[in-house]
């Protein structure tokens, strides 16, 4: 099973700031990395697929990149309704499909 | 408009039996790989199983298999989860999710979640 590890856990920033999301998995994935958004009560909304492609409808200011074992969510300039927590998944090898823990980004 | 309506969440014993329905619209059904995923209170997400569009290849988590079985009904278009011998830690919200691409045959990213519905195990 790979593991993915992100980081940091929290992520407290001001808007107009840039927000930097680690996810590291245990194994290469190669480019099979996607990125979701979720606010609470909600369910995930999928930001980001196959490391750096945009999903339908997500603003220019998300972006992913990465490769192998090391990616990066990009927020560029935060606004007031991206605090949310933000997974990472693989589907590079599954069964299982696996998420990352997580990282919460609160805007001051 | 695509969406996912989940529903047959509910309370139940530990020990017991519940089924969960989604059901979905606004897309060709049975050419997509369906998902269930849950997430526990105050928790993160956690991939339970998939399905192929045909409903021929299904998938399990390690921690649900020979307990959950997961379905699909295509004439009705329609995913099931049937859960037996639930157990307190299977308590969670339960999503079901829709593949990016149809037809692959393989797992992709999850573009379509439905709102989820509350399994809750406990005497």
């Amino acid at each position: 099973e790979i593991v993915l590890t992100q980081s940091p856990a929290t992520l407290s920033l001001s808007p107009g700031e840039r927000a930097t999301l680690s996810c590291r998995a245990s194994q290469s994935v190669s480019r099979y990395l996607a990125w979701y958004q979720q606010k609470p009560g909600q369910a995930p909304r999928l930001l980001i697929y196959d490391a750096s492609n945009r999903a339908t409808g997500i603003p220019a200011r998300f972006s992913g990149s990465g490769s192998g074992t090391d990616f990066t969510l990009t927020i560029s300039s935060l606004e007031p309704e991206d605090s949310a927590v933000y997974y990472c998944q693989q589907r590079f090898l599954w069964p299982p499909l696996t998420f990352g823990g997580g990282t919460k980004v609160e805007i001051k | 408009e695509v969406q996912l309506l989940e529903s047959g969440g509910g309370l139940v014993q530990p020990g017991g039996s519940l089924r969960l329905s989604c059901a979905a619209s606004g897309f060709t059904f049975n050419t997509y790989v369906m998902n269930w995923v849950r997430q526990a209170p105050g928790k993160g997400l956690e991939w339970v199983s998939g399905i192929s569009g045909s409903g021929g290849s299904t998938y399990y988590a390690d921690s649900v298999k020979g307990r959950f079985t997961i379905s699909r009904d295509n004439s009705k278009n329609t995913l099931h989860l049937q859960m037996h011998s639930l157990r307190v830690e299977d308590t969670a919200v339960y999503f079901c999710a829709k593949d990016r691409v149809e037809s692959s045959g393989v797992e992709d990213a999850f573009d379509i979640w439905g709102q989820g519905t509350m399994v809750t195990v406990s005497s």
